[in-house]
C-alpha cells in the first residue's frame, strides 16, 4: 500500500525548533519529488516547500524562507522537514505530500495524515 | 505571484444537486490547474489535474473545465460523501505553487 507517515510534530515555544519526519513506502521513494503542505486551524492550504528527485534542489513559500529547510534521506525513504525560529503563525496540521510530475502536470497524488506543530508559551 | 480566489467560499446544498464552484487565478495559468477535496479532519485527496482529467478511481460525477483565468468543478449529482471542501492549485509557477482559499460544500 503506498503510504506517507508524518511524525514530529508537537508544542513548542515561540524561537524553537522542531524536525518532523516523513516516512514513505509502498513506492520508489527516490523516483518522486516530495512536499510539504500544512493547514493553519480552521483554515486553507499552504504550499510549504518542495524537494527534488536528487534533494540537490529545494523550493519554500516566501512566509517560511530562512527559517525551514527540506532535506531526504533515501536510504530511509525518508523527507524532513528542520524548522527553526518558530512563530506563532507556524502552528499548523503539516502534510507530507508526494508530487507526481508527467509532461503536462505537477500534482500532490499522495497525501499522509498530517503532523500538529502548535507554537505557543 | 499569481492569487487564486474560489467561489463561492461555502454553499448548502441537497443530496442529488447540481453543484458548480468557481476558481480564478489572477494571471493565465493555461490548464494548469488542479482540483482537492478535503472532508473534515482528513487528508486532502486529488480529484482532477490538468483543468479537466479525473485521477484515477474518482467517480464520473466528478468533473473540471476552464483554461487561462476561470476554472468550475461540477458535482453533477450531490451524494452524501461529497460534503466536504474543496481547493483549487495552480501549478502554472512550479516547483512554487498556489493554493485557493477553498469552497465548503454544506448539507442543506
Amino acid at each position: 500500500e503506498v503510504q506517507l507517515l508524518e511524525s514530529g510534530g508537537g508544542l513548542i515555544q515561540p524561537g524553537g525548533s522542531l524536525r518532523l519526519s516523513c516516512a514513505a513506502s509502498g513506492f520508489t521513494f527516490s523516483s518522486y519529488a516530495m512536499s510539504w503542505v500544512r493547514q493553519a486551524p480552521g483554515k486553507g492550504l499552504e504550499w510549504v516547500s518542495t524537494i527534488s528527485v536528487s534533494g540537490n534542489s529545494t523550493y519554500y513559500a516566501d512566509s517560511v524562507k530562512g527559517r525551514l529547510t527540506i532535506s531526504r534521506d533515501s536510504s530511509k525513504n525518508t523527507v524532513y522537514l528542520k524548522m527553526n525560529s518558530l512563530r506563532a503563525e507556524d502552528t499548523a496540521i503539516y502534510y507530507c505530500a508526494r508530487k507526481y510530475s508527467s509532461s503536462w502536470s505537477d500534482t500532490f497524488d499522495i497525501w499522509g495524515r498530517g503532523t500538529l506543530v502548535t507554537v505557543s508559551a | 505571484d499569481i492569487q487564486m480566489t474560489q467561489s463561492p467560499s461555502s454553499l448548502s446544498a441537497s443530496v442529488g444537486d447540481r453543484v458548480t464552484i468557481s476558481c480564478r487565478a489572477s494571471q493565465n495559468i493555461n490548464r494548469y490547474l488542479n482540483w482537492y477535496q478535503q472532508e473534515p479532519g482528513k487528508a486532502p485527496k486529488l480529484l482532477i489535474h490538468s483543468a479537466s482529467t479525473l485521477q484515477s478511481g474518482v467517480p464520473s460525477r466528478f468533473s473540471g473545465g476552464g483554461s487561462g483565468t476561470d476554472f468550475t468543478l461540477t458535482i453533477s449529482s450531490l451524494q452524501p460523501e461529497d460534503f466536504a471542501t474543496y481547493y483549487c492549485q495552480q501549478t502554472f509557477t512550479t516547483p512554487v505553487f498556489t493554493f485557493g482559499p477553498g469552497a465548503r460544500v454544506d448539507i442543506k
